[in-house]
């Protein structure tokens, strides 16, 4: 089994500072892990994925994370927020030892950033 | 086309009806996954296709719930006697599944409400 956890339903943050969008998860071979964004009335857009290599990793829009295997955490950051960030964002994980596994997602972090 | 492309956008019924839910993924992309967003959660996996075939159909929540993909490319979600519990966002995405570390595209959705 595997699963998401987004410990915060959400995150405010004023608009220049930096943001932390928290992810836990949990998977039995190795994790492939992934941050989706959703704006109001629209699907999920991809953000960034980690495969392997180096625990961080830089996306779109800005975004990085950070990959941390000791403590099964998957952190959304952004060195300097803008209002359009506004959104909710989820978290998802594979098990990468089962071709064609199902991403499971997180709950969701609503992100509001505030001029 | 250049995205997922889902119809209908929005479909009201009244409980007892047949629905059905198209999806028309990126040209090429050979996995197709359903997911279900109720309001306020993360989408909830319910089948994914690798060709024509339903790989995994493990998160179909019973079985006045169906899809197919007769040829490996459109999908349909078919819901049976539909109930209001079964209102949500019903999203489609598809794959490259290039190694299993492939992100999916998401469709935007189509919104379901069973009056």
């Amino acid at each position: 089994a595997q699963s998401v956890a987004q410990p915060e339903d959400q995150v405010n943050v004023a608009e220049g500072n930096p943001l932390t969008v928290k992810c836990t998860y949990s998977v039995s071979g190795n994790p492939y892990l992934f941050w989706y964004v959703q704006y109001p009335n629209r699907g999920l857009q991809f953000l960034l994925k980690y495969i392997t290599g180096d625990n961080l990793v830089k996306g779109s829009y800005g975004f990085e994370a950070e990959f941390n295997k000791s403590q099964t955490s998957f952190h959304l950051k952004k060195p300097s927020a803008l209002v359009s960030d506004s959104a909710l964002y989820f978290c998802a994980v594979r098990d990468g030892g089962n071709a064609g596994n199902m991403l499971t997602f997180g709950g969701g972090t609503r992100l509001m950033v505030k001029p | 086309g250049a995205g997922v492309s889902q119809t209908p956008s929005n479909k009201v019924t009244e409980k007892g009806k047949y629905v059905e839910l198209r999806c028309d993924p990126i040209s090429g992309h050979t996995a197709l996954y359903w997911y279900r967003q109720s309001l306020g959660q993360g989408p909830e996996f319910l089948i994914y296709f690798q060709g024509t075939g339903a790989a995994d159909d493990s998160g179909l929540p019973n079985d006045r719930f169906f899809a197919v993909r007769p040829e490996g490319s459109v999908s349909t979600l078919k819901i049976q006697r539909t109930e209001r519990g079964d209102s949500a966002v019903y999203l489609c995405a598809s794959s490259s599944l290039a190694g299993n570390t492939g992100e999916l595209f998401f469709g935007e959705g189509s919104r379901l409400t069973v009056l």
